[in-house]
């Protein structure tokens, strides 16, 4: 089993629609959480960076994370095409001092306007 | 906010050449950074922890003699792909954390894409 699964699609959405992407992982020692997204030949750029269980949002993307379960999740509102992308989940062991990623292998999303 | 950059962005070499990409810090002193190497369709797999003035860190499979990591400075990092071949060609990614009290975010570079023909 990989440390951390994701699906990768693709997800295709109309314009407006409310997405849901998610991701689940094996191992308890993770405890920072981060979605990337990254665009066609560029580099993953930062959305959300979560430590505790709940949830946190920011604009229209409310990051979720539920620790028990092992699962994160990342909702988008409102959705637009510029929000096409493939989105990646990362974690890592500890915030402080050691930040090697682990990935999710990316969910391809498309906004169909 | 802070700046990875990386270059070449894009780069083309011949079988059997090396070819050095590098990796900077523009605003902020990067005691750690990491490589990643990503193929078509993939997920990112980290290749190796690089940390200022001290030998790099390979992951299991990664070849240190093939891909040479030098962190001489804390705000620049090099990896030179050394004798490259096809299998080579990927899309190579770095990322740099902040020295402690710097902030606490992992900032990435926009990536290279190298070609090996």
């Amino acid at each position: 089993q990989k440390e951390v699964e994701q699906d990768p699609g693709p997800l295709s959405v109309p314009e407006g629609a409310i997405v849901s992407l998610n991701c689940t992982y094996s191992n308890s020692a993770f405890q920072y959480f981060m979605w990337y997204r990254q665009y066609s030949r560029k580099g993953p750029e930062l959305l959300m960076y979560t430590y505790s269980s709940g949830n946190k949002e920011d604009g229209r993307f409310t990051a979720q994370v539920d620790k028990s379960s092992k699962y994160i999740s990342l909702f988008i509102r409102d959705s637009q095409p510029s929000d096409s992308a493939t989105y990646l989940c990362a974690m890592t062991r500890s915030g402080a001092g050691s930040y090697q990623l682990t990935f999710g292998k990316g969910t391809k999303l498309s906004v169909i306007p | 906010g802070a700046v990875v950059s990386q270059h070449p962005s894009r780069v083309i070499c011949k079988s059997g050449t090396s070819v050095k990409i590098e990796c900077r810090s523009l605003d902020f002193q990067a005691t750690t950074m990491f490589w990643y190497r990503q193929f078509p369709k993939q997920s990112l797999m980290l290749m190796a922890t690089s940390n200022e003035g001290s030998k790099a860190t390979y992951e299991q499979g990664v070849e240190k003699d093939k891909f040479l990591i030098n962190h001489a400075s804390l705000t620049l990092s090099t990896l030179t792909v050394t004798s490259a071949h096809p299998e080579d060609s990927s899309f190579y990614i770095c990322s740099a954390t902040p020295r402690a009290g710097q902030g606490n975010t992992i900032y990435f570079g926009e990536g290279s894409w190298l070609t090996v023909v």
